[in-house]
């Protein structure tokens, strides 16, 4: 069975500083990876995903991941945060050739001024 | 495109009521699913659908039922409403598709925020 772990509950950083949120996933097949945010309020919005190819994905507002298949990670990574980025990010896994989400708990991102 | 969009927004009910949420897409996708969203939980999947006239349970599945008559809505229905129903209900949808160049992206509903009293 898969499973997703994100270890931050909540996340807090000042603004334009690197921000590095930690997704470890548990899987024995080949898996999709995912991050997706949640702005308050709101449902949740895709930033970047992972099938194959580069390591590294670029999504969108600055953000980009890495997969690591030997510590089975995905960490989401910002060089300079902004206010704006101020949301919850949920990580997510789906097995290969498979449409089914698993989703981590969330990290809580507040950005201050 | 509207995308996925959710009724009710809101909705208060008591304890032993019933209710359906109705979830609608208009992007043609065969995929459809029902998660709720509680705090330090994460999004859990209470059932889905891989295409119209079928349904599967998730991890969360009691307590709901679900109907897929037509390809483009997914009915989530609360027979007797619970407290421990409390929570925020998200409808998804995604395309078909297998193997490494399945585009499985989830496209995600506003979301309906329930409270069972």
């Amino acid at each position: 069975a898969q499973s997703v772990t994100q270890l931050d509950s909540q996340v807090p950083v000042f603004e334009e500083a690197p921000v590095e949120l930690r997704c470890n996933y548990s899987s024995s097949v080949s898996v999709y990876l995912f991050w997706y945010v949640q702005y308050p309020n709101q449902g949740l919005q895709l930033l970047l995903k992972y099938l194959s190819g580069s390591t590294l994905v670029k999504g969108i507002n600055g953000f980009e991941a890495e997969f690591n298949k030997s510590q089975t990670s995905f960490h989401l990574r910002k060089p300079s945060v902004h206010i704006s980025d101020t949301a919850e990010y949920f990580c997510a896994v789906s097995k290969y050739n498979f449409n089914k989400f698993y989703f981590g708990s969330g990290t809580k991102l507040n950005v201050k001024p | 495109n509207a995308g996925v969009t959710q009724t009710p927004k809101f909705r208060v009910l008591k304890t032993g009521q019933s209710m359906t949420l109705l979830c609608a897409q208009d992007m043609n996708h065969e995929y459809m699913y029902w998660y709720r969203q509680d705090p330090g939980m994460g999004l859990r999947l209470i059932h889905y659908s891989v295409g119209e006239g079928t349904t599967a349970k998730g991890e969360v599945p009691d307590g709901y039922n679900v109907s897929r008559l037509k390809k483009q809505n997914f009915l989530l229905g609360l027979e007797s409403a619970a407290p421990s129903q409390t929570s925020v209900y998200f409808c998804a949808s995604s395309y078909e598709g297998t193997g490494r160049l399945l585009n499985n992206e989830q496209f995600f509903g506003p979301g309906t925020r329930l409270t069972v009293l």
